[in-house]
């Protein structure tokens, strides 16, 4: 069954510093997200993507955010200075069309000392 | 803003029982859906219900849905130890023509053997 992958499983970056969680979504899927989801909360939409541009985002989404879809195949978010409340598990997911079901990849567990 | 809030939010029962768990939201939907997550793990998409259906099965799995009351639930029957897990109910929100999921706060549940 197609798999949406992401990696690292698991990456600890000093405050600050610049991170990027990569991404592959199911091929020939159209629509791409980030979620993610602080220890004990909810899971939290960050970011839609559709041909080649953000769709929507939220107020999470801000300027330390960005993602990229740098080829057919990869989808990143970069976090530019990450703070201590960036750390989360943050999931990436496709789906073929709105108002379909998504696949969710395994998540990204960021923690940020 | 509309959510997906889950009740119980948590529930042990004995394997061979059925779990039922129940959702409300707050909006209008397109389509609801609900999610299982295994601790510590991604999100695995279990079924999706749209605004003009009542009642949806996948294999052990039964959903309903009432959009008149907002509300929603999952009935997992003859229950088994590996449906251990977190049970999200997830809304859609086609707002600025985009797609984004709202996740509530789940539901824990235990299946004791």
């Amino acid at each position: 069954e197609p798999e949406v992958t992401q990696t690292p499983s698991h990456q600890v970056t000093q405050m600050g510093q610049e991170v990027i969680l990569r991404c592959v979504p199911i091929s020939n899927h159209l629509y791409f997200y980030w979620y993610r989801q602080i220890l004990g909360q909810k899971v939290e939409f960050l970011v839609s993507f559709y041909n080649n541009e953000i769709s929507e985002k939220s107020e999470i989404f801000d300027d330390q955010f960005s993602v990229e879809r740098p080829d057919g195949s990869n989808f990143t978010l970069k976090i530019r200075s990450t703070k201590l409340e960036d750390s989360a598990m943050y999931f990436c997911a496709s789906s073929l069309d709105r108002g379909g079901g998504y696949t969710f990849g395994s998540g990204t567990r960021l923690t940020v000392v | 803003s509309q959510q997906g809030e889950e009740d119980p939010q948590a529930l042990s029962i004995q394997e061979g029982e059925n779990a039922t768990m129940n959702c409300s939201y707050k909006t209008s939907i397109n389509n609801l859906q609900w999610y299982r997550q295994n601790s510590g793990r991604g999100l695995v998409h279990l079924i999706l219900i749209r605004s003009n259906e009542r009642e949806k099965h996948s294999g052990r799995l039964r959903v309903t849905l009432d959009t008149s009351k907002k509300s929603s639930s999952l009935l997992i029957t003859a229950s088994r130890a590996a449906d251990t897990a977190s049970y999200f109910c997830a809304t859609d929100d086609q707002a600025g023509g985009a797609q984004k999921l709202v996740f509530g706060q789940g539901t824990r549940l235990t299946i004791n053997p």
